[in-house]
């Protein structure tokens, strides 16, 4: 089975522009989760949707970051405009619904903002 | 609120040495508790995990954890290191958020060394 994927796995942007990441989570996974990873901070959830639904968006910094998923099988993260403090690894991850204590991680997007 | 400490930021261990990651945890209810593994420009995999039951939890890669709850701790062990072991470590604690998904709260992480 194909594990949860990420696009792009680089990013390098320059400060202001609009990024978008994308995620497709595993098949039959019903939650999915946007990470923040960076040295300072470390792993951070930004946000969590449970069947498509938002459920907690506390974890995301600004307006700047907002994530949507349309359907079971996408899902984005904005940023808008992007600044120099967004460069971090962000990772998406999705669990299933007969084993939601257990997160499956992507392999994640490297962002650069210059 | 629930938070994770994870004591040390760096452990260098000698290989076929035993390694000892420690891992406290503050929550005001029951949790679960997860051990994870990031491998160099990779994303975070399952170790093990306490739910429930027997306090002495086997993963994958010969690891294993204790869940002490008197002590609030779940350090990661394993009796013999490996090369392919060096990675960074990170404990985790969840709680169940009620709308069927369980929300992690993760530690700094432990970068495990292994020398030959």
């Amino acid at each position: 089975d194909a594990g949860v994927i990420q696009s792009p796995r680089h990013e390098v942007t320059e400060m202001g522009q609009e990024v978008t990441l994308r995620c497709k989570p595993i098949s039959g996974h019903n939650s999915l989760f946007w990470y923040r990873q960076t040295m300072m901070r470390g792993l951070e959830l930004l946000i969590y949707f449970n069947n498509n639904v938002p459920i907690d968006d506390s974890g995301m910094p600004e307006d700047r970051f907002s994530a949507k998923m349309p359907n079971a099988s996408f899902s984005t993260l904005k940023i808008q405009p992007s600044e120099p403090r967004d460069s971090a690894v962000y990772f998406c991850a999705s669990s299933p619904n007969n084993e939601p204590d257990t997160q499956y991680f992507g392999p994640g997007t490297r962002l650069t903002v210059l | 609120a629930q938070s994770v400490t994870q004591l040390d930021s760096q452990v260098p261990v000698f290989e076929e040495a035993p390694v000892e990651l420690r891992c406290n945890y503050s929550s005001s209810v029951s949790v679960y508790l997860f051990w994870y593994v990031q491998y160099p420009n990779q994303g975070l995999q399952l170790l093990l995990k306490y739910l429930s039951g027997s306090t002495l939890v086997k993963g994958i890669n010969g690891f294993e954890a204790e869940f002490n709850k008197s002590q609030t701790s779940f350090h990661l062990r394993k009796p013999s290191v490996h090369i392919s072991d060096t990675a960074e470590y990170f404990c985790a604690v969840s709680e169940d958020s009620g709308a069927g998904s369980y929300q992690l709260t993760f530690g700094k992480g432990t970068k495990l060394s292994v020398i030959p």
